[in-house]
């Protein structure tokens, strides 16, 4: 089955200890993306990967990382958590975007929780 | 970047009514989607409807894009389409905009 699958699905963790919350596809999708969804501001893209090795920042990139050594996977790693990191995380992925911007498909999306 | 306004914001029916979620956009896309995000969050692919009209099951859309709007049809509601409906519009490095959403409430 063609899907984008997170994990963790449900975290809770304490200001400042590092975690990383787990994005992978199987339909070999070249474009990659983070988004954050918050009550009153929608959802927001943290960081996207147009191919392997090709990072670069959305709107609300601080106090996250990314990687993309693999085709198939896009971690978001929170070095340091803090409470206003509490959200609601989606991966997406989606065919190549150049001239057309192509259908994007989401993850079960990641519920954390920063103590 | 581009404006997505989703109308009406709130939606409460009875089972078995049909509805009509709108969305505007401010300038011409080359891309739209449906989105319904089901009360435990997760957000589902209706719809990829950059133009003209689809349907699947009970649920159609419409897109005419020279007037910038989009249409999502549920016909026959059922408790189960309870939820946020969003459309959204865009991607690439500007990611996906998404309108604030219609919140559809089904009666039994």
């Amino acid at each position: 089955e063609a899907q984008v699958t997170q994990n963790p699905r449900y975290l809770i963790t304490v200001t400042g200890k590092k975690l990383t919350v787990t994005c992978s596809q199987n339909m070999n999708h070249e474009y990659m993306s983070w988004y954050r969804q918050d009550p009153g501001l929608g959802l927001r893209q943290i960081y996207y990967s147009m191919n392997v090795e090709v990072t670069d920042k959305g709107d609300v990139p601080e106090g996250y990382k990314v990687s993309r050594k693999e085709k198939r996977n896009f971690p978001l790693i929170l070095e340091s958590p803090s409470p206003n990191q509490t959200s609601l995380y989606f991966c997406a992925s989606s065919p190549p975007t150049s001239i057309k911007y192509n259908e994007q498909f989401f993850g079960p999306g990641t519920r954390l929780t920063v103590l | 970047g581009i404006q997505v306004e989703q109308s009406p914001p709130d939606l409460i029916l009875q089972e078995g009514a049909n509805s009509t979620l709108r969305c505007n956009f401010s300038d011409s896309v080359n891309n739209l989607q449906w989105f319904h995000q089901n009360p435990w969050g997760q957000l589902i692919n209706l719809f990829y409807i950059p133009s003209g009209t689809k349907q699947n099951g009970r649920l159609s859309a419409t897109t005419v894009a020279t007037e910038r709007y989009s249409l999502l049809y549920i016909s026959s509601s059922q408790t189960t389409d309870s939820g946020v409906y969003f459309c959204a519009s865009g991607g690439g490095a500007d990611g996906l905009t998404f309108g604030k959403g219609t919140h559809l409430i089904i009666q039994p």
